[in-house]
């Protein structure tokens, strides 16, 4: 069975940093393409990332360009998102889901249940 | 960027209707559509890939159709766990974009 089991949320001061991980097991992780899908307290699904199963391919949200770096360590089936200057706008609930192919361009089928980040002062 | 948006923002039904929702993209994106169920404090479930294909496990109550830049998710016959909020989700061009959710309500 898929797991993904994200943490490293938390409480951060605008314009500080945070880094996210993602665990999974039950996969051949390095077969798929990973991303982090977040969602603001009472709306909707914004996603933020996504890295093909090499890395050779990373895209991100244009309100995260520049701030926010997608990364995984494939030996250690895990998902990382360093997020930096972080603002009262990135707080929501953030998800890690798992890619149906090895490219960012699929559809997402299996999810984590999300690790909360709040941005306030 | 593609832009999604979905009508009804809110739907009202009974168990037992038949309810669509509709979903609309800024550009054509072929049948590059995904729909999924987010049940609340949950994380959202994939139902529909590639506009039409039902994801494994998910009960054939439950079928979508389009292609282009119009698209439908269709639920034949409302049960009571299908009180969710549904969004719809297109991966034809990076940045993925979802739509703003549809919230399906008892009546």
């Amino acid at each position: 069975e898929v797991q993904l089991v994200e943490s490293g949320g938390g409480l951060v001061q605008p314009g500080r940093s945070l880094r996210l991980s993602c665990a999974a097991s039950g996969l051949t992780f390095d077969d798929y393409a990973m991303h982090w899908v977040r969602q603001a307290p009472g709306k909707g699904l914004e996603w933020v990332a996504g890295i093909s199963w090499n890395t050779n391919i990373v895209d991100y949200a244009d309100s995260v360009k520049g701030r926010f770096t997608i990364s995984r360590d494939n030996a250690k089936n895990s998902l990382f998102l360093q997020m930096n200057s972080l603002r009262p706008e990135d707080t929501a609930l953030y998800f890690c889901g798992k890619g149906y192919t090895a490219f960012i361009s699929g559809r997402v089928d299996y999810w984590g249940q999300g690790t909360l980040v709040t941005v306030s002062s | 960027d593609i832009q999604m948006t979905q009508s009804p923002s809110s739907l009202s039904a009974s168990v037992g209707d038949r309810v669509t929702i509709t979903c609309r993209a800024s550009q054509s994106i072929s049948t590059h559509l995904n729909w999924y169920q987010q049940r609340p404090g949950k994380a959202p479930k994939l139902l529909i890939y590639d506009a039409s294909s039902l994801q494994s496990g998910v009960p054939s109550t439950f079928s979508g159709s389009g292609s282009g830049t119009d698209f439908t998710l269709t639920i034949s016959s409302l049960q009571p766990e299908d009180f969710a909020t549904y969004y719809c989700q297109q991966t034809y061009r990076t940045p993925i974009t979802f739509g703003q959710g549809t919230r399906l309500e008892i009546k």
